[in-house]
């Protein structure tokens, strides 16, 4: 198994750019989510999939979109970019009602300039 | 809404001392709490996990961590760090019967030999 795979794993984006940042697992998970990384603000939930077709604000949903159209596959779509988009940004999946089990992709980073 | 503070910031240690890291967080309802590991360059890592019964429950590494629930409280614990115990350190909450996994800001911790 592959686990959690992300793409890029590094991105410059100018102000106003538009990006999908890739995750793919293949351990059949259900659920899936994103996190943006900032320091001294920890990790927080930007949207999450409990299943194909089913997405769901998280803590900062504003500025990205997300779809789930198999099971596989959760990209994160920046409309829009702006400088306070610049994290690191983190893919994860679980089985439903193991959220806290979370295989945690190796992580984007993204700088907005 | 849930959430999650962690009060330290960033914690320095020598060899063989005891560490405590406090987390509380705010929520009415039950919840199931967690304390996750990010070793330098590396991913999370699920440290310990509670749902009901005990409160004090022990994870990997010697860690162990205690749920008061009169003080919304699951504090984090070692009596005696280690050089490469030197991460940092995320609690996060799971509300019942919610899709979210909450993470608090997080613990930098350095321990020095």
């Amino acid at each position: 198994n592959a686990g959690v795979t992300q793409t890029p794993k590094f991105q410059v984006l100018k102000t106003g750019q538009s990006m999908t940042l890739q995750c793919a697992q293949d351990m059949n998970h259900e659920y899936m989510s994103w996190y943006r990384q900032d320091p001294g603000m920890g990790l927080r939930l930007i949207h999450y999939s409990v299943g194909a077709g089913i997405t769901d604000q998280g803590e900062v949903p504003n500025g990205y979109n997300v779809s789930r159209s198999t099971t596989e596959d959760f990209p994160l779509r920046l409309l829009s970019a702006a400088p306070s988009q610049t994290s690191v940004y983190f893919c994860a999946s679980s089985y439903l009602g193991q959220l806290y089990e979370q295989y945690f992709g190796p992580g984007t980073r993204l700088t907005v300039t | 809404a849930q959430s999650v503070s962690q009060h330290n910031h960033h914690v320095i240690l020598s060899e063989a001392a005891s560490l405590e890291l406090g987390c509380n967080y705010s929520y009415g309802g039950t919840v199931n709490l967690f304390w996750y590991v990010q070793y330098p360059g590396q991913h999370l890592q699920l440290l310990l996990k509670y749902f009901s019964g005990d409160p004090l429950v022990k994870g990997i590494k010697g860690f162990e961590a205690e749920f008061i629930k009169s003080k919304f409280s699951f504090n984090l614990r070692k009596p005696s760090v280690q050089w490469s115990d030197t991460a940092e350190y995320f609690c996060a909450v799971n509300a019942y019967n919610t899709d979210k996994l909450i993470f608090g800001t997080g613990t930098r911790l350095q321990v020095f030999p």
